[in-house]
């Protein structure tokens, strides 16, 4: 089955800068990669997703890249801000049917500080 | 905007006893998803419903488990006898491709269970 690896698992920032957190899939057939934001004692919050026919795309301040060939995908944050602070977890899915059962990265706890 | 609502937010329960977690999806939703998440660790899946019946299940989704869809808006986990190990948070998760082309899912708040 699919397993997915995220590094790092802990990433301090200044705020304003820069984050990268990023992922690796084993499944080829994995096209669904979505980027879930949790806050403490929250539920997970979808806050950017790709498909596998994509290789990047951009909201505002965040991004996130696909690469195909080398089966990993990475989120990047620029101008982080305090608010930034949280867990990201990585997921991949294969949807080949209309259901998609999503299979989680370890997290990455971010930590912007003012 | 429409959500994924859970109750009750926490349970407590002494092992070996039954506890059922309740969710009610977002109304147009087809698929619907148990999820768990033992405290500090990565969110886990449990299994997926559609058409009233199971799409697919995990290893952790032993013969303890079960599911349901009562009416047409509830949509139950039942845990049989519980172990001190189910201890997590539960989190139910709806999402609906085929009328909006969707990927996403949506989860709810989430249901803390303390098995004692």
């Amino acid at each position: 089955g699919e397993n997915v690896e995220q590094h790092p698992s802990t990433l301090s920032v200044q705020e304003g800068d820069s984050a990268v957190i990023k992922c690796t899939y084993s499944d080829s057939a994995s096209n669904y990669f979505p980027w879930y934001k949790q806050e403490l004692g929250k539920r997970p919050q979808l806050i950017i997703d790709i498909r596998s026919n994509v290789g990047e795309k951009k909201d505002q301040r965040i991004a996130v890249t696909l690469n195909k060939t080398a089966k990993h995908f990475s989120l990047h944050i620029t101008e982080t801000q305090p608010e930034d602070s949280a867990v990201y977890f990585c997921a991949a899915s294969s949807r080949n049917t209309g259901f998609q059962k999503l299979v989680f990265g370890t997290g990455t706890r971010l930590l912007v500080s003012p | 905007e429409p959500e994924v609502t859970q109750t009750p937010s926490h349970q407590v329960t002494q092992m070996g006893q039954e506890v059922i977690l309740r969710c009610v999806p977002i109304s147009n939703h087809l698929y619907f998803y148990w999820y768990r998440q033992i405290l500090g660790q990565k969110v886990e899946f449990l299994v997926s419903f559609y058409n009233n019946e199971i799409s697919e299940k995990s290893e952790i989704f032993d013969d303890q488990f079960s599911v349901e869809r009562p009416d047409g808006s509830n949509f139950t986990l039942k845990i049989r006898s519980t172990k001190l190990e189910d201890s997590a948070m539960y989190f139910c998760a709806s999402s609906d491709s085929k009328t909006t082309g969707s990927y996403e899912q949506y989860f709810g708040p989430g249901t803390r269970l303390t098995v004692t």
